[in-house]
Order: C-alpha cells, then structure tokens, then sequence
C-alpha cells in the first residue's frame, strides 16, 4: 500500500521559532491533509489542501500542497508551548477502498522549551 | 461543529473479556472509521463502515468486530480481549462526499491486564 513519510519524527524547539515539517509519497495525492493531536487526545483538522500549488493558511499555520502531488509541507510561525502535539499528515490511498479511506504519516511530535 | 464522541476515556479491562467501545456523531455522516494508536506505529485502520449495516476489514481486523445498527453509531467488540490489545482506541466518522476528512473523537486508552 501507499506510505506517507514524515520528517523529522520529532522536535525540539524554543518558543517563538518556527516550524517546518514535510510529508513525501512514493505516489500522487490528489488531497493532503494536515492534523494535530494534542496529547491524550484525538486528531484535530488543521488544513486541507486539494490543488498542486495550493497554498493555505490557519492562523500562524501555513500548509503547501506540492507542485509534484507527492509531497507537502507545514510551517508553523513563532510557536507558542500550545503549539506541544503530534502533527500527522494524511492523504486518500488511490487503490483498494478509493477514497473511503486515509492514509497516514506516523507524525512528527513537536516540543516547545518556554 | 461535527461532533464525535467516544463513550469512553480510560478503561481497564481483563485478558478474556469481552468489551465493546461505543462510538456516536452528530452529523449525519456515512462513513465511520475504528483505529488504533500505538506508539512508533501510527494510526492503523481496524474496521472500517460506508454505511448501515456495512462494514469493511481494514489493515488489522484480527481480533476485532464492528457493528453498525443505526447510522450515528459505530461499536468496536473485542470478543476475547487480550494484552496486546492494550492501545489508544480513536473513532473517525466522514460524510460520504468529497473533502475526504476524518473527524475524530477524543479516544480511548483500553488496558488489558
């Protein structure tokens, strides 16, 4: 089946940087999503993004879907200890089910030092 | 706001009983999704349901069934609970257009002692 690879797996850093992280394929994606989940809770939509080239923000989130389709990032501005979470990326696999289901990224865990 | 809830937050359970975790959505969506959450593994698909009475296996069904009676309502049976079953439990419901998102709930953490 299709893999989503995250990177990096975690991270470190000081409140008020910012943040990249990416998500790659082997194969096209025709949508990408982006996650968080807070810790002892569930996934929360951050951006969905549905056109290679796309770019979306949420606040002092920003995502970009990939000219390629087969990969995609999120930059995270002057991060704030709220910020502390899983970020998963995911996408619809194009065989099997179709798009019933979604493919996800194993994340990249995120820690900000106040 | 979509809204899906997961009756339980914690629960700790025997290896051999039987134990069920009900999942509900508001939103009148028709497509519902079991996971479970394990730490290096991600997100795995137990069962998945694209409507009433349907219900699809996903990556790793062994060990698990589903029931969906009504349609705001997904239920994961562990028939004979064991301790590699202890996981974070996450229900995901998506309405059956396109967008392709998943709404989760908040989860449940299930220990098998």
């Amino acid at each position: 089946g299709q893999q989503l690879n995250q990177s990096p797996q975690s991270m470190f850093i000081q409140e008020g940087e910012d943040v990249s992280m990416n998500c790659t394929s082997s194969s096209i994606f025709n949508t990408w999503l982006w996650y968080k989940q807070d810790p002892g809770e569930g996934p929360v939509l951050l951006i969905a993004l549905y056109k290679a080239g796309e770019l979306t923000s949420n606040g002092r989130l920003t995502a970009q879907f990939g000219i390629t389709r087969k990969d995609s990032f999120l930059n995270i501005s002057a991060s704030i200890p709220s910020d502390v979470g899983i970020y998963f990326c995911a996408g619809p696999p194009r065989d099997g089910a179709g798009s019933y289901q979604l493919t996800f990224g194993k994340g990249t865990k995120l820690s900000v030092i106040p | 706001d979509v809204k899906v809830t997961q009756s339980s937050r914690y629960l700790v359970k025997r290896t051999g009983e039987k134990v069920f975790l009900e999942c509900v959505q508001d939103m009148d969506h028709e497509n519902m999704f079991w996971y479970r959450q394990d730490p290096g593994l991600g997100l795995r698909l137990i069962y998945f349901s694209y409507d009433v009475k349907m219900k699809e296996k996903g990556d790793i069904p062994e060990g698990y069934s589903v029931s969906r009676e009504k349609k705001e309502r997904f239920s994961l049976i562990l028939e004979s609970a064991s301790t590699n079953q202890t996981s974070m439990y996450l229900c995901a419901s998506r309405t059956g257009q396109a967008k392709n998102i998943q709404y989760f709930g908040a989860g449940t953490r299930l220990s098998v002692l």
